[in-house]
């Protein structure tokens, strides 16, 4: 268990839907990344929050969004959704701070089946 | 942006041999490089990691190295083991922004 929290585990919807994924990080950790992972696409990153602000993004769509609230726990909206978007979400946490190379902690990820 | 490229996608081998995965980038400002490993169905676990002002680096049966001038680092498995059976990541990060290689399907036969 790396101490990352995320719910669902699972998730089903349909087209044009919108569902939000919520990550709690480890105790202490200021920093949170949201990851898609699919299989003709890989682990692909997001986006990154370091204490509540946007640090760094990714391959991320317009239709999706993220914030950090000040309780350090996070959420991914995806909206309009597609048949492409099914994948698995993984939500990572890590101390943070100046340096980018901190150990990263994966959470167990929420599946998410777009029918 | 940054681009990994990551070799062999399936590599198999007999228990006790020795396994390389290596991987290649095309940042130079990339200066944090972790390997992960993800079982079945597993959330992807850090396994090694190295920084670009090291060349080596070593744990147990693992290790990995990197080449800055050739832009290429790899992982390296000794004495493989059933339980090694996993799909091996690499990444680069550089501005906090890290990038996956697509992954290495490692299988460890009895």
């Amino acid at each position: 268990d790396s101490g990352v929290t995320q719910t669902p585990k699972h998730l089903i919807t349909a087209t044009g839907q919108r569902v939000t994924l919520r990550c709690s990080p480890r105790s202490g950790d200021l920093s949170v990344y949201w990851y898609q992972q699919s299989l003709d696409q890989g682990l692909q990153f997001l986006i990154q929050y370091y204490n509540g602000e946007e640090r760094a993004k990714g391959n991320i769509l317009e239709r999706f969004s993220a914030q950090q609230f000040p309780d350090l726990h996070s959420e991914l909206n995806l909206s309009s959704l597609e048949l492409g978007d099914s994948a698995l979400y993984f939500c990572a946490s890590s101390v943070g701070g100046a340096a980018s190379y901190n150990e990263q902690f994966f959470g167990p990820g929420t599946r998410l089946t777009v029918l | 942006g940054e681009n990994v490229e990551q070799h062999p996608s399936t590599l198999s081998v007999q228990e006790g041999d020795s396994a390389v995965i290596k991987c290649t980038y095309s940042d130079s400002a990339s200066n944090y490089f972790p390997w992960y490993k993800q079982e079945l169905g597993k959330r992807p676990q850090l396994i090694i990691d190295i920084r670009s002002n090291v060349g080596e680096k070593k744990d147990q049966r693992i290790a990995v190295t990197l080449n800055k001038t050739a832009k290429h680092f790899s992982l390296h498995i000794t004495e493989t083991q059933p339980e090694d059976s996993a799909v091996y990541f690499c990444a680069a990060l550089a501005s906090y922004i890290p990038t996956f290689g697509r992954g290495t399907s490692l299988i460890v036969h009895p």
